[in-house]
């Protein structure tokens, strides 16, 4: 079984700087996608960036970017420019292609920006 | 605007007693899911379905049941052999069949309580 790991349960970054936060996961897969929600305090999830495993491009969106490796099987994120609207708990999500699209996620950093 | 509802959004129920938490979607998705997610962890898969009229467990589906009658609904019974029943519940859905950006869209979510 897939797993999804997030070994940072909290970080804090002052606002305007660069924040990157970790996740490794466990597959047996050659093709999968991975993912980056955001929770704010309003608990909707919001999703951030998407990483098609195929691809070698890391995948941006706007002020956040991810760095894929996929022989270290690991998808952080960065966050560039933080602001005080990026402060959330953040997960990161698998998902393979094969069967029902479950998502596997890991536990979740939760993140502040210090103004 | 297309979109997941759930309802309702605060939820008290008495030891005993079964609860139906409500999901609608208008996104014309396929699959649907229900998760669940305790203070400071991630999600955990309940049940899904990619079907009308099919729906599999999850990885903690003890206490629960489902139903898939109509493709926009797929409500949630928390039955009362769940032992520890208090949590955020998390509704979503994503197209299905490998179609779309194979992200899954959430809604805002219902808070259980135990009494």
């Amino acid at each position: 079984a897939q797993t999804v790991t997030q070994s940072q349960p909290e970080m804090s970054v002052q606002e305007a700087e660069t924040v990157t936060l970790s996740c490794t996961y466990d597959t047996s897969e050659s093709d999968y996608y991975l993912f980056w929600y955001k929770q704010p305090p309003s608990r909707q999830m919001i999703l951030v960036i998407r990483q098609e495993a195929y691809k070698q491009q890391n995948a941006t969106e706007n002020r956040f970017s991810v760095n894929f490796q996929k022989a270290a099987k690991s998808f952080s994120l960065k966050i560039s420019d933080s602001q005080l609207g990026d402060a959330a708990m953040y997960f990161c999500a698998y998902r393979g292609l094969q069967g029902a699209q479950k998502l596997v996620f890991g536990q979740g950093t939760r993140l502040t920006i210090n103004p | 605007d297309g979109g997941i509802t759930q309802s309702p959004k605060y939820l008290f129920r008495k030891e005993g007693q079964n609860v139906t938490l409500s999901c609608e979607q208008n996104l014309n998705h396929d699959a649907m899911y229900w998760y669940r997610q305790d203070p400071g962890q991630g999600l955990r898969l309940i049940y899904y379905s990619q079907i009308v009229n099919d729906f599999q467990k999850g990885d903690i589906a003890e206490g629960y049941s489902v139903s898939r009658e109509k493709k926009e609904s797929f409500p949630l019974t928390v039955t009362s052999a769940q032992k520890n029943p208090t949590a955020f519940y998390l509704c979503a859905s994503t197209p299905g069949g490998g179609q779309g950006t194979n992200e899954q869209f959430f809604g805002p979510g219902t808070r259980l309580t135990v009494l």
